[in-house]
């Protein structure tokens, strides 16, 4: 079964405007981190923002903040005012309790149109 | 700056060459991981490692084995490639230890098998 959900496989925005990047997610660990990563053209994954379980508010990181609903299962990415350096692939990996590797999504495509 | 090197950015094969995918970091990390990117299906896990000689298949081992003999290098070998081989192999390490631990990566390899 697919641990993590991406549904939107290509999202446009207006430059300066706010955009939700959607990610829900299946574990039934009671302990696990949620990341975001943004992935350039260049190819580089870069990681954006964390969102630990026991978490009790969202994380914030500059113009990025996830909106985190524990009982949905969801943790969607939330980017603010957004600019042209925004368009890139957005990946959302959970990790599991233990040693355990980032298990991802398959990615949003988001393009930002002056 | 920490690193995760990929010794090639670009490298094209025959079919039946083997071929060896090098990674090292500079972070002192005890885990170290290979996906392999293809549109639409995001990043998938080939084999992870934990510690040096240790090796743990992941998602899609078949057709790829891995070397690990020293804590700052791990290896991806396909022993005898194929044209369904070609795809973005990106390599990441993290530190061994909670959900919150983040995964650093290399700039990725594109590897075209002909």
């Amino acid at each position: 079964a697919q641990k993590i959900t991406q549904t939107q496989p290509g999202m446009f925005v207006q430059e300066k405007e706010a955009v939700t990047l959607d990610c829900t997610y299946d574990t039934s660990d009671p302990s696990y981190g949620l990341f975001w990563y943004k992935q350039p053209s260049s190819g580089e994954m870069i990681f954006l923002i964390y969102q630990g379980s026991y978490d009790q508010q969202n994380a914030t990181e500059g113009r990025y903040s996830l909106n985190f609903q524990k009982a949905r299962k969801s943790a969607n990415l939330v980017i603010s005012a957004s600019q042209l350096g925004d368009s890139a692939m957005y990946f959302c990996a959970m990790r599991e309790w233990g040693n355990t590797p980032l298990v991802f999504g398959k990615g949003t495509r988001l393009s930002v149109i002056a | 700056d920490v690193k995760v090197t990929q010794s090639s950015r670009y490298l094209v094969k025959r079919t039946g060459e083997k071929v060896f995918l090098e990674c090292v970091q500079d972070m002192d990390h005890e885990n170290m991981f290979w996906y392999r990117q293809d549109p639409g299906l995001g990043l998938r896990l080939i084999y992870f490692s934990y510690d040096v000689k240790m090796k743990e298949k992941g998602d899609i081992p078949e057709g790829y084995s891995v070397s690990r003999e020293k804590k700052e290098r791990f290896s991806l070998i396909l022993e005898s490639a194929s044209t369904n081989q070609t795809s973005m192999y990106l390599c990441a390490s993290s530190h061994r230890g909670q959900v919150n631990t983040e995964a650093f990566f290399g700039q990725g390899t594109r590897l075209t098998v002909v």
